[in-house]
Protein backbone atom coordinates (compact mmCIF):
# COMPACT_ATOMS: atom_id res chain seq x y z
CA UNK A 1 0.00 0.00 0.00
CA UNK A 2 1.36 3.48 -1.02
CA UNK A 3 -1.07 5.99 -0.31
CA UNK A 4 -4.33 6.34 2.15
CA UNK A 5 -6.97 3.69 0.51
CA UNK A 6 -10.42 3.29 1.76
CA UNK A 7 -13.38 0.73 1.03
CA UNK A 8 -15.90 0.68 0.14
CA UNK A 9 -16.49 4.00 -1.65
CA UNK A 10 -19.94 4.12 -0.93
CA UNK A 11 -22.34 2.53 1.32
CA UNK A 12 -26.52 2.61 1.89
CA UNK A 13 -28.06 0.89 5.46
CA UNK A 14 -31.23 1.10 7.18
CA UNK A 15 -31.74 2.87 9.92
CA UNK A 16 -30.67 0.19 13.01
CA UNK A 17 -28.14 -1.76 10.97
CA UNK A 18 -24.79 -1.91 12.02
CA UNK A 19 -21.78 -1.35 9.60
CA UNK A 20 -18.15 -1.24 9.19
CA UNK A 21 -15.84 0.10 6.88
CA UNK A 22 -12.07 0.25 6.26
CA UNK A 23 -8.86 2.58 6.01
CA UNK A 24 -5.71 0.57 4.56
CA UNK A 25 -2.34 2.53 4.94
CA UNK A 26 1.41 2.32 4.09
CA UNK A 27 2.39 0.34 7.65
CA UNK A 28 6.12 1.41 7.31
CA UNK A 29 6.95 4.74 9.23
CA UNK A 30 3.93 4.82 11.18
CA UNK A 31 2.77 7.46 13.47
CA UNK A 32 -0.79 7.95 13.60
CA UNK A 33 -3.94 7.72 11.78
CA UNK A 34 -6.70 9.99 11.60
CA UNK A 35 -10.50 9.76 11.72
CA UNK A 36 -12.78 12.19 10.28
CA UNK A 37 -16.17 12.87 9.67
CA UNK A 38 -17.69 14.93 6.76
CA UNK A 39 -21.26 15.99 6.57
CA UNK A 40 -22.77 17.39 3.66
CA UNK A 41 -22.52 21.13 3.71
CA UNK A 42 -20.23 21.31 7.37
CA UNK A 43 -16.63 20.58 7.14
CA UNK A 44 -14.34 17.79 8.30
CA UNK A 45 -14.67 16.93 12.05
CA UNK A 46 -12.21 15.05 14.15
CA UNK A 47 -13.63 11.66 14.98
CA UNK A 48 -10.00 10.02 16.64
CA UNK A 49 -6.50 10.16 16.71
CA UNK A 50 -4.51 6.45 16.93
CA UNK A 51 -1.19 5.85 17.51
CA UNK A 52 -0.53 2.14 19.69
CA UNK A 53 -0.59 -0.60 17.52
CA UNK A 54 -3.81 -2.88 18.76
CA UNK A 55 -5.82 0.60 20.00
CA UNK A 56 -9.21 1.03 20.18
CA UNK A 57 -11.54 4.27 20.43
CA UNK A 58 -15.05 4.69 21.06
CA UNK A 59 -17.11 7.77 20.64
CA UNK A 60 -20.58 6.91 21.38
CA UNK A 61 -22.02 4.28 18.77
CA UNK A 62 -18.80 5.07 16.78
CA UNK A 63 -15.56 2.72 17.41
CA UNK A 64 -12.04 2.45 15.68
CA UNK A 65 -9.62 -0.20 15.48
CA UNK A 66 -5.97 0.24 14.66
CA UNK A 67 -3.39 -2.86 12.85
CA UNK A 68 -0.56 -0.85 12.35
CA UNK A 69 1.13 -3.81 11.31
CA UNK A 70 -0.47 -4.80 8.67
CA UNK A 71 -1.86 -1.53 7.82
CA UNK A 72 -5.47 -1.04 8.28
CA UNK A 73 -8.26 0.39 10.78
CA UNK A 74 -12.06 -0.01 10.74
CA UNK A 75 -14.25 1.85 11.76
CA UNK A 76 -18.06 0.48 12.87
CA UNK A 77 -21.30 2.65 13.62
CA UNK A 78 -23.51 0.07 15.93
CA UNK A 79 -27.52 0.95 15.30
CA UNK A 80 -26.99 3.31 12.77
CA UNK A 81 -28.95 6.32 13.24
CA UNK A 82 -30.12 9.00 9.71
CA UNK A 83 -28.06 11.48 11.45
CA UNK A 84 -24.87 9.49 10.80
CA UNK A 85 -25.11 9.60 7.22
CA UNK A 86 -21.84 11.32 6.19
CA UNK A 87 -18.34 10.75 4.14
CA UNK A 88 -16.11 9.54 7.03
CA UNK A 89 -12.08 9.88 5.64
CA UNK A 90 -9.08 8.56 7.66
CA UNK A 91 -5.87 10.59 7.28
CA UNK A 92 -2.15 9.92 7.57
CA UNK A 93 -0.16 12.07 8.66
CA UNK A 94 3.38 11.71 6.58
CA UNK A 95 6.31 11.49 8.98
CA UNK A 96 6.62 13.30 12.28
CA UNK A 97 4.32 16.07 11.06
CA UNK A 98 1.12 17.23 10.68
CA UNK A 99 0.85 16.85 6.94
CA UNK A 100 -2.62 14.98 6.50
CA UNK A 101 -2.69 12.56 3.67
CA UNK A 102 -6.43 11.91 3.46
CA UNK A 103 -8.74 8.54 1.84
CA UNK A 104 -11.22 9.29 -0.58
CA UNK A 105 -13.63 8.80 1.63
CA UNK A 106 -16.47 6.08 2.73
CA UNK A 107 -19.90 7.76 2.09
CA UNK A 108 -22.50 6.46 4.47
CA UNK A 109 -26.17 6.62 3.92
CA UNK A 110 -29.05 5.55 6.54
CA UNK A 111 -32.11 5.45 5.78
CA UNK A 112 -35.05 5.66 8.01
CA UNK B 1 -13.85 30.45 20.20
CA UNK B 2 -15.61 30.93 16.62
CA UNK B 3 -13.40 28.18 14.75
CA UNK B 4 -11.67 28.29 11.64
CA UNK B 5 -12.76 31.28 9.57
CA UNK B 6 -13.22 31.66 5.70
CA UNK B 7 -13.86 34.10 3.50
CA UNK B 8 -15.30 34.63 1.23
CA UNK B 9 -17.91 31.16 1.20
CA UNK B 10 -18.58 31.15 -1.92
CA UNK B 11 -16.28 32.94 -5.38
CA UNK B 12 -17.15 33.10 -8.91
CA UNK B 13 -14.72 34.77 -11.12
CA UNK B 14 -13.64 34.80 -14.81
CA UNK B 15 -10.72 33.32 -16.20
CA UNK B 16 -7.44 34.87 -15.72
CA UNK B 17 -8.61 37.16 -12.79
CA UNK B 18 -6.89 37.29 -9.27
CA UNK B 19 -8.64 35.22 -6.77
CA UNK B 20 -7.89 35.69 -3.18
CA UNK B 21 -8.72 33.35 -0.35
CA UNK B 22 -8.76 34.70 3.37
CA UNK B 23 -8.26 32.68 6.49
CA UNK B 24 -8.15 33.11 10.36
CA UNK B 25 -7.24 30.15 12.29
CA UNK B 26 -8.04 29.50 16.02
CA UNK B 27 -6.51 31.48 18.39
CA UNK B 28 -3.30 30.11 20.05
CA UNK B 29 -3.26 26.90 17.15
CA UNK B 30 0.80 27.29 15.98
CA UNK B 31 0.08 24.94 12.45
CA UNK B 32 -2.02 26.03 9.60
CA UNK B 33 -3.29 24.44 6.62
CA UNK B 34 -4.26 24.89 3.13
CA UNK B 35 -6.63 21.77 1.24
CA UNK B 36 -8.21 21.31 -1.68
CA UNK B 37 -11.14 19.56 -2.33
CA UNK B 38 -12.27 17.88 -5.72
CA UNK B 39 -14.06 14.91 -6.76
CA UNK B 40 -11.03 13.24 -8.88
CA UNK B 41 -8.14 14.21 -6.04
CA UNK B 42 -10.57 13.84 -2.71
CA UNK B 43 -8.81 16.09 -0.11
CA UNK B 44 -5.08 17.12 -1.08
CA UNK B 45 -3.12 19.25 0.98
CA UNK B 46 -1.77 22.26 -0.67
CA UNK B 47 0.65 24.41 1.55
CA UNK B 48 1.12 24.05 5.65
CA UNK B 49 2.85 26.89 7.92
CA UNK B 50 3.97 26.38 11.40
CA UNK B 51 4.51 29.58 13.87
CA UNK B 52 3.84 31.62 10.14
CA UNK B 53 6.68 29.85 8.39
CA UNK B 54 5.56 27.61 5.01
CA UNK B 55 6.97 24.10 5.88
CA UNK B 56 6.09 22.26 3.24
CA UNK B 57 4.12 23.62 -0.39
CA UNK B 58 5.08 20.81 -2.54
CA UNK B 59 0.98 20.28 -2.88
CA UNK B 60 0.93 23.81 -4.61
CA UNK B 61 0.16 22.87 -8.12
CA UNK B 62 2.20 25.17 -10.01
CA UNK B 63 3.60 29.13 -9.41
CA UNK B 64 -0.16 30.58 -10.10
CA UNK B 65 -0.59 29.40 -6.75
CA UNK B 66 0.70 31.36 -3.35
CA UNK B 67 0.21 31.30 0.14
CA UNK B 68 1.35 33.77 2.78
CA UNK B 69 0.75 34.12 6.49
CA UNK B 70 1.53 37.35 7.77
CA UNK B 71 0.57 36.89 11.24
CA UNK B 72 -0.74 34.14 13.26
CA UNK B 73 -3.86 35.01 13.04
CA UNK B 74 -4.54 34.95 9.53
CA UNK B 75 -3.82 33.82 5.99
CA UNK B 76 -3.98 34.05 2.47
CA UNK B 77 -4.10 31.86 -0.85
CA UNK B 78 -3.87 33.33 -3.71
CA UNK B 79 -4.24 32.20 -7.55
CA UNK B 80 -3.19 35.13 -10.29
CA UNK B 81 -4.65 34.18 -12.72
CA UNK B 82 -6.56 31.62 -12.25
CA UNK B 83 -8.00 29.20 -14.68
CA UNK B 84 -11.43 26.71 -14.82
CA UNK B 85 -9.74 23.70 -13.58
CA UNK B 86 -9.14 25.30 -10.47
CA UNK B 87 -12.56 25.11 -9.23
CA UNK B 88 -12.52 23.62 -6.27
CA UNK B 89 -13.84 23.40 -2.62
CA UNK B 90 -10.49 25.16 -0.64
CA UNK B 91 -10.59 24.48 2.59
CA UNK B 92 -8.11 26.17 5.91
CA UNK B 93 -7.41 24.11 8.67
CA UNK B 94 -5.49 24.89 12.09
CA UNK B 95 -4.19 22.66 14.71
CA UNK B 96 -2.91 23.17 18.21
CA UNK B 97 1.11 21.68 16.94
CA UNK B 98 2.13 20.67 14.11
CA UNK B 99 3.12 17.37 15.52
CA UNK B 100 1.42 14.01 13.75
CA UNK B 101 -1.06 13.28 16.82
CA UNK B 102 -2.71 16.61 16.83
CA UNK B 103 -5.81 16.59 15.15
CA UNK B 104 -6.87 19.80 12.23
CA UNK B 105 -10.07 21.95 13.13
CA UNK B 106 -11.49 22.70 9.34
CA UNK B 107 -12.69 25.96 8.29
CA UNK B 108 -16.28 25.91 6.25
CA UNK B 109 -14.62 25.81 3.04
CA UNK B 110 -14.73 28.32 0.23
CA UNK B 111 -16.40 27.52 -3.10
CA UNK B 112 -14.46 28.43 -5.82
CA UNK B 113 -15.73 28.74 -9.30
CA UNK B 114 -13.69 29.87 -12.33
CA UNK B 115 -15.68 30.61 -15.87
Amino acid sequence: ILNVEQSPQSLHVQEGDSTNFTCSFPSSNFYALHWYRWETAKSPEALFVMTLNGDEKKKGRISATLNTKEGYSYLYIKGSQPEDSATYLCAQPRGNTGKLIFGQGTTLQVKP
Amino acid sequence: DAGVIQSPRHEVTEMGQEVTLRCKPISGHNSLFWYRQTMMRGLELLIYFNNNVPIDDSGMPEDRFSAKMPNASFSTLKIQPSEPRDSAVYFCASSLAQGFNTEAFFGQGTRLTVV
